[in-house]
């Protein structure tokens, strides 16, 4: 079954440090896609990255990267230089259907950033 | 920019109440989507759509009900609220037509509440 896994419920970084959030998949698919998102307080969902599975290079958005290893179904969120503002809950989703909208979740993991 | 609109962002039912949340977006997106938010759960997909006049079941369908008369419109009723039925409702829409990277652009949330 299509499965998202994301082990670690909260992580603390310190203010201009990088942080690792992981996030390990199940899908018996060759084609599928992997997406971040963020939820600040205020309770919104920000989409932040994309990795498709065919996908060569690992997906890169500002700040945020993707370190995409296909072999291991892993598609970890790297956050550079993190500021007071990334402190928030992220999601990893996946997406395998291309005949529908359709998205599986992990439960998220809470990021503080403190000073 | 209006993207995805939720109505109301906050409701209170009691138990056996109906109501419908309502979600209206204007990109002429074909796929919408219902979720729901519980603690430590992530996000759940209760209803989606492909298009005018298709819906179909999600992950979590029992107790509610869709219809897509419209691109725009995609309502979610509660057909006899239960206080299971607590939880934040994310209504989502995306471009779909066949490709897995096409992010969903969420609603702001319905925070509902059963007592």
């Amino acid at each position: 079954a299509q499965k998202i896994t994301q082990t670690q419920p909260g992580m603390f970084v310190q203010e201009k440090e990088a942080v690792t959030l992981d996030c390990t998949y199940d899908t018996s698919d060759q084609s599928y896609g992997l997406f971040w998102y963020k939820q600040p307080s205020s309770g919104e969902m920000i989409f932040l990255i994309y990795q498709g599975s065919y996908d060569e290079q690992n997906a890169t958005e500002g700040r945020y990267s993707l370190n995409f290893q296909k072999a291991r179904k892993s598609a970890n969120l790297v956050i550079s230089a993190s500021q007071l503002g990334d402190s928030a809950m992220y999601f990893c989703a996946m997406r395998e259907d291309y005949n529908t909208d359709k998205l599986i979740f992990g439960t998220g993991t809470r990021l503080q950033v403190f000073p | 920019n209006a993207g995805v609109t939720q109505t109301p962002k906050f409701q209170v039912l009691k138990t056996g109440q109906s109501m419908t949340l309502q979600c209206a977006q204007d990109m002429n997106h074909e796929y919408m989507s219902w979720y729901r938010q519980d603690p430590g759960m992530g996000l759940r997909l209760i209803h989606y759509s492909v298009g005018a006049g298709i819906t179909d079941q999600g992950e979590v369908p029992n107790g509610y009900n869709v219809s897509r008369s419209t691109t725009e419109d995609f309502p979610l009723r509660l057909l006899s609220a239960a206080p299971s039925q607590t939880s934040v409702y994310f209504c989502a829409s995306s471009w779909g037509q066949g490709e897995v990277n096409t992010e969903a652009f969420f609603g702001q949330g319905t925070r509902l509440t059963v007592v």
